[in-house]
């Protein structure tokens, strides 16, 4: 039920094309499912996040698409860049006291020039 | 742009040995995290600190593990005994308060034990 399941494993992308990467989850106390991108050797970077009380978010070319009856969330990446290159992590909080994150096994996109 | 730090950025270590990771979060904010990851794999939490106290704890955080925060700034995670499978990377992560969920992380710690 703690789970967050992502997909796909691998992505590649034409720059320019529209990168989509998808996740589910079981637990309906969540609240709170943002996206991090990270770079080899670097630590996450919050990239965008939403919570459930809306269907979708933007910011500039990062868009996030939530489902709360399918339990699913997606992020879309459009004009995708070969800058866009890293791993996709989607997680999702319970928030309250705690917040702690719990993390899908990621995506790591390529975009060919 | 504030940011977390964390050091060092490699620490090898033998088996059996302790050691302290360091971070040093977000100036204002006031719930402190460790995750973990594992090479290839996806992070995983550790542990979250907020006034003075653990207030969560996963699984792995057992009693080889423990976290400190010294003084007005510094937050460690203390592993008493390393294993080979304690060999990961180590993130520290910060928010500002309650019901602001956003986390953000330091760059690191590469921990490797031989």
């Amino acid at each position: 039920q703690q789970q967050v399941k992502q997909s796909p494993q691998s992505l590649i992308v034409q720059k320019g094309g529209i990168s989509i990467i998808n996740c589910a989850y079981e637990n309906t106390a969540f609240d709170y499912f943002p996206w991090y991108q990270q770079f080899p050797g670097k630590g996450p970077a919050l990239l965008i996040a939403i919570r459930p009380d809306v269907s979708e978010k933007k910011e500039g070319r990062f868009t996030i698409s939530f489902n709360k009856s399918a339990k699913q969330f997606s992020l879309h990446i459009m004009d995708s860049q070969p800058g866009d290159s890293a791993t996709y992590f989607c997680a999702a909080s319970n928030g309250g006291s705690q917040g702690n994150l719990i993390f899908g096994k990621g995506t790591k996109l390529s975009v060919k020039p | 742009e504030p940011e977390v730090t964390q050091t060092p950025s490699h620490q090898v270590t033998q088996m059996g040995q302790e050691v302290i990771l360091r971070c040093v979060p977000i100036s204002n904010h006031l719930y402190f995290y460790w995750y973990r990851q594992i090479l290839g794999q996806k992070v995983e939490f550790l542990v979250s600190f907020y006034n003075n106290e653990i207030s969560e704890k996963s699984e792995i955080f057992d009693d080889q593990f423990s976290v400190e925060r010294p003084d007005g700034s510094n937050f460690t995670l203390k592993i008493r005994s390393t294993k080979l499978e304690d060999s990961a990377m180590y993130f520290c992560a910060s928010s500002e308060q309650v019901g602001r969920y956003e986390q953000y992380f330091g760059p690191g710690t590469r921990l490797t034990v031989t």
